[in-house]
This record gives structure tokens, sequence and C-alpha cells, in this order.
């Protein structure tokens, strides 16, 4: 599966749009795009996925570049229950983990700010 | 529908001991993945389990070790235990392992 990178740490105006960014630069054709987040002390919490095509569900949207080497996750109006770290993840199966696992990195801790 | 639960949510045992600890998906889910988080490694996969057979194991020792049933409840195992072994043990399920993993809340355990 290909390395992501994301940044540390970030903040973010409570009922501002939350852009996290992350970078996959060696992603292959049939790699997707996974995030999840996990909030202190509960298990990771998935928000959405993708291959090549912007998505949005109910929580985020997830815009990934043309030549799909980085992507942004972005949640619309954060509130305080967004304060999570965040993992952006690429894998190879659209299982999404399943028998070959996900591989989380450190992940970005997204703070939102009152 | 209830969620993914582990059992038990917290537990103390000391080094050389073992301890078995449990994980009931989502019904309908047949795939169970476990996964251990610690502060210094983070998030890392250990095994996955499917319709009762071990599909895929992550880089850690034999002393771990899972078995799932009939009914996709799963159990790991983690014998002869050590002070690195302390950690939060965390489960996931999916319908067949496709799509989205649904985490439980995890085993936090404590090895003195």
């Amino acid at each position: 599966d290909a390395k992501t990178t994301q940044p540390t740490s970030m903040d973010c105006a409570e009922g501002r749009a939350a852009n996290l960014p992350c970078n996959h630069s060696t992603i292959s054709g049939n790699e997707y795009v996974y995030w999840y987040r996990q909030i202190h002390s509960q298990g990771p919490q998935y928000i959405i996925h993708g291959l090549k095509n912007n998505e949005t569900n109910e929580m985020a949207s997830l815009i990934i570049t043309e030549d799909r080497k980085s992507s942004t996750l972005i949640l619309p109006h954060a509130t305080l229950r967004d304060t999570a770290v965040y993992y952006c993840i690429v894998t190879r199966t659209i299982s999404g983990g399943g028998a070959d696992g996900l591989t989380f990195g450190k992940g970005t801790h997204l703070i939102i700010q009152p | 529908k209830a969620g993914v639960t582990q059992t038990p949510r917290y537990l103390i045992k000391t080094r050389g001991q073992q301890v078995t600890l449990s994980c009931s998906p989502i019904s309908g889910h047949r795939s169970v993945s476990w996964y251990q988080q610690t502060p210094g490694q983070g998030l890392q996969f250990l095994f996955e389990y499917f319709s009762e057979t071990q599909r895929n194991k992550g880089n850690f020792p034999g002393r771990f070790s899972g078995r799932q049933f009939s009914n996709s409840r799963s159990e790991m195992n983690v014998s002869t235990l050590e002070l690195g072994d302390s950690a939060l043990y965390l489960c996931a399920s999916s319908f067949v392992g496709v799509g989205e993993q649904f985490f439980g809340p995890g085993t936090r355990l404590t090895v003195l």
C-alpha cells in the first residue's frame, strides 16, 4: 500500500470548514483513498473513501486531485465534536482493510476551537 | 442495529500470564479484523478472520493468535504476556471484508 503524509496537527474554528490534506504521491491506479477518524479513547470511525472521483456523504467531502497524488477531506461545518485524529489511508483493495488490514499512520490531530 | 462489542473493556494482567479477548461483530458481518494500538507504534493490524478462517496476518509474534466461531464472533489470545503488550486492542467488522470497517470500543489491556 502507498504511504501517506499528513500534517501532525491543525486547528479550525467552530462553524468553519475544516480542510485536511493528505499526500499520497506513490499511489497506484488500483488503490483507494480512505479516511477514518478516532475520537479520544474510542475506536476509529469510517468517514469516506474514493478512487478518483470526488465523493460526498453526510459527514464529509473527499476531493482527489486529477493525478491522484493528493486528496483533501472537507468537514463543511466543523463542531467541537469533530475534534479527533484523522487518518488518511491508501489501500489497494476495495475491502478497505479486510483481509489486507488497514495501515494507519500518525494522522492529523484536528482541534476545533470554540 | 447493535454495533461491534468487545469484552472485557479493561483488563489487568501480570507478565507471563495469558489473556483472551472477545469481539462480537455487527449482525450479518462475517469479517473480523484485530488491531493493536500503542502510543509508540500507533494502530497496527494483527489479523483478519472470515468464515472461521484466518485470511491474513500482520507482523506480530506467534504469541498472538485468534479464532472465529461459526456465528462470526471472534477471540484473540495473547500468551506469555510481556510489558510491551499493554495496549488498546480493537476489533473491526465488515460484511465480507468489503467497504468500511466498523470498529468496536476496544479492550484496554495493562500488563504489570
